[in-house]
């Protein structure tokens, strides 16, 4: 059983496209993420949510909405999709918002904006 | 695991021999280090970790030495082996922050069979 799952595992759409990325966990964890990895690579964090909260919100703009039904489930929204947006998207989860606790990762979307 | 322009600094090695991946940190307030691995179109794996308080932890052939005073942490594997071959990140968690991991830039490990 996968831990951490997300669909699609791959988009591709046209810019000015809106788009859902679906996010579960079946870790019984509280908390969960996004993260976004550019083309060289980079991992850097948009969004966490802990117990359906939003606890952190990175420099991410506007058209990004992250919802979380549940404790189980992230989704991320993107609206008006531009070419920059073109990235691996992971979703992350943690069983709770402490420190030290170890993130698990997705196997990533990777969101192709033409 | 320094970038150079555009490529993701790669260390390569023979099967069986040990490497040593480094990362630097730059925020003296972190005090927990992760390392993970990323294979080829999958998610980063957790592979060991390490609190502020330490200076060394050991796992199943891995190792994690932090020195605080230069703010380096490296990741020792030993007896590399072809499932080795992924890109690790090094991850530090700044104190009072809640799982805000920030990530290094990746080592792309090679390992020639």
């Amino acid at each position: 059983d996968t831990a951490v799952s997300q669909t699609p595992k791959y988009l591709v759409t046209q810019m000015g496209n809106d788009k859902s990325i679906k996010c579960e966990q079946n870790l019984g964890h509280d908390t969960m993420y996004w993260y976004k990895q550019d083309s060289k690579k980079f991992l850097k964090i948009m969004f966490s949510y802990n117990n359906k909260e939003l606890i952190i919100n990175e420099t991410v703009p506007n058209r990004f909405s992250p919802k979380s039904p549940d404790k189980a489930h992230l989704n991320l929204h993107i609206n008006s999709l531009e070419l920059g947006d073109s990235a691996v998207y992971f979703c992350a989860s943690s069983l709770t918002r402490r420190h030290f606790d170890i993130q698990y990762f997705g196997a990533g979307t990777r969101l192709s904006v033409l | 695991g320094e970038s150079v322009g555009l490529h993701l600094p790669t260390l390569s090695v023979q099967e069986g021999d040990n490497s040593i991946i480094n990362c630097a940190y730059s925020n003296s307030a972190s005090d927990y280090f992760i390392w993970y691995k990323q294979e080829s179109g999958k998610g980063p794996q957790f592979i060991i970790d390490i609190r502020s308080n330490m200076d060394k932890r050991q796992g199943q052939r891995v190792t994690v030495l932090l020195n605080k005073t230069v703010k380096h942490l490296s990741l020792q594997i030993a007896a590399t082996q072809p499932g080795d071959s992924a890109v690790y990140f090094c991850a530090e968690n700044i104190r009072g922050s809640q799982g805000n991991l920030i990530f290094g830039k990746g080592t792309k490990l090679s390992v020639k069979p």
